[in-house]
């Protein structure tokens, strides 16, 4: 099974500032990296996919990158809102026999306070 | 509206009964799939279905079984061999079963055994 692992484990800021958290993954065999936000009461939305390394990704507020030969993958949010409060999921797609199938981490639970 | 619908969003079940879950989605998505998730954890995937009549096992299939009889439907039966069924489930469809589709969630079903 491939490892996905994300911290901060969980994330309390202020209002207006600005936050990232990691995701890493193995590097080897390695199709896509997908982020998901998942607000309490919600189902997951997809935010990014990402495929090549040096993608960079950005909707709103939120961007993201990605290091392929590394293993990891940053999530950046500028001026947090309290709507942005939310479980922020990442997960790797491999190849070969686990193509198809998503990894996911257990998660960055981001709280804003206004 | 397209989507995916799960119910019940909670299911109360005695120890040894089997219990299904159901899951549809009209999205016309050929892939399903089925995840878990525990305090603490990411999503682990239980099953998944890339078109009608046919399925394999993700990572914890012991003691969960499916059934893909309709292009819409992917219902999750838990069954008394499965040790520790209280959890969060929840279902998701994508185009094809990709490492790089989006994953289209739905709500979960909470369940519970007494």
């Amino acid at each position: 099974i491939l490892n996905v692992e994300q911290s901060p484990q969980s994330l309390h800021v202020q209002e207006g500032d600005s936050t990232n958290f990691t995701c890493s993954f193995p590097s080897s065999n390695f199709y896509a990296l997908h982020w998901y936000r998942w607000e309490t009461a919600k189902s997951p939305e997809a935010l990014f996919v990402m495929t090549l390394n040096g993608d960079e990704k950005k909707k709103g507020r939120i961007s993201a990158t990605l290091n392929t030969k590394e293993g990891y993958s940053y999530l950046y949010i500028k001026g947090s809102q309290p709507e942005d409060s939310a479980t922020y999921l990442c997960a790797a797609g491999l190849g070969g026999t686990s193509y198809g199938k998503l990894t996911f981490g257990q998660g960055t639970i981001l709280t804003v306070h206004p | 509206d397209g989507g995916i619908t799960q119910s019940p969003k909670y299911l109360f079940r005695k120890e040894g009964q089997n219990v299904t879950l159901s899951c549809e989605q009209n999205l016309n998505h050929d892939a399903m799939y089925w995840y878990r998730q525990d305090p603490g954890q990411g999503l682990r995937l239980i099953y998944y279905s890339q078109i009608v009549n046919d399925f394999q096992k993700g990572d914890i299939a012991e003691g969960y079984s499916v059934s893909r009889e309709k292009k819409e439907s992917f219902p999750l039966t838990v069954t008394s061999a499965q040790k520790n069924p209280t959890a969060f489930y929840l279902c998701a469809s994508s185009t094809d079963r990709a490492s790089t589709d989006t994953q289209y969630f739905g709500p979960g079903t909470r369940l519970t055994v007494l």
